[in-house]
């Protein structure tokens, strides 16, 4: 069973079209969940670090919500250079600084 | 600012043959990790030093060995080769302290025939 889980897999938008992508975990005693962009041929891009349940951090179009077992980033009027998989990942207590990483999504925004 | 470099960017090996990659991050952190990347299962932890001098083996760590040079530099080493290693190999940084996020070089693409 995966620790962290992302949905959907791919996410196709309209420009401007608002959604929410999803990250859901199971480990117990999360020190953090953390919100990272991937482009093409690129290593993750760090976004966000959320810590505790009712947490939410913004960025431009971009706002990551937690709650007890699950995360969500909202994206907002979305942009065709939205376009990116965002990956999610835990931090928990008995990993010690290691992070578990979800599948992520697959966004994909045209104009 | 140059974050975390990872060379090379692209190597081809065949079975059976070694390779060292190599990682310097300029950022003065202490934990540095390695990370392989393959289609439908995400990043996975091979190796990370929470600081110089240690090591310790992550959820992958099996035909792999690592190396914390200094503070700067981390190199991940395959001694024998295999097609099953065939993956995007990630270093990434962080302040030492849990909660940090970790930074992210741009990869190394490796394929073994």
């Amino acid at each position: 069973e995966d620790q962290v889980t992302q949905s959907p897999e791919a996410l196709r938008l309209q420009e401007g079209e608002s959604s929410s992508l999803n990250c859901s975990y199971t480990v117990s005693g999360l020190r953090g969940l953390f919100w990272y962009r991937q482009d093409p041929g690129k290593g993750p891009e760090f976004l966000f670090t959320l810590y505790s349940a009712g947490e939410e951090k913004e960025k431009e179009r971009l706002k990551a919500t937690l709650t007890k077992k699950e995360s969500f980033l909202h994206i907002t009027a979305p942009k065709p250079e939205d376009s990116a998989t965002y990956l999610c990942a835990v931090q928990f207590n008995q990993a010690g600084t290691a992070l578990i990483f979800g599948k992520g999504t697959t966004l994909s925004v045209s104009s | 600012n140059a974050g975390v470099t990872q060379t090379p960017k692209f190597q081809v090996l065949k079975t059976g043959q070694s390779m060292t990659l190599q990682c310097a991050q300029d950022m003065n952190h202490n934990s540095m990790y390695w990370y392989r990347q393959d289609p439908g299962m995400g990043l996975r932890l091979i190796y990370y030093s929470a600081s110089e001098g240690t090591t310790d083996k992550g959820e992958v760590p099996n035909g792999y060995n690592v190396s914390r040079l200094n503070k700067r530099e981390f190199s991940l080493r395959l001694e024998s080769a295999a097609p099953s290693q065939t993956s995007v190999y990630f270093c990434a940084s962080s302040d030492q302290g849990s909660n940090q996020p970790q930074h992210f070089g741009d990869g190394t693409r490796l394929s073994i025939l």
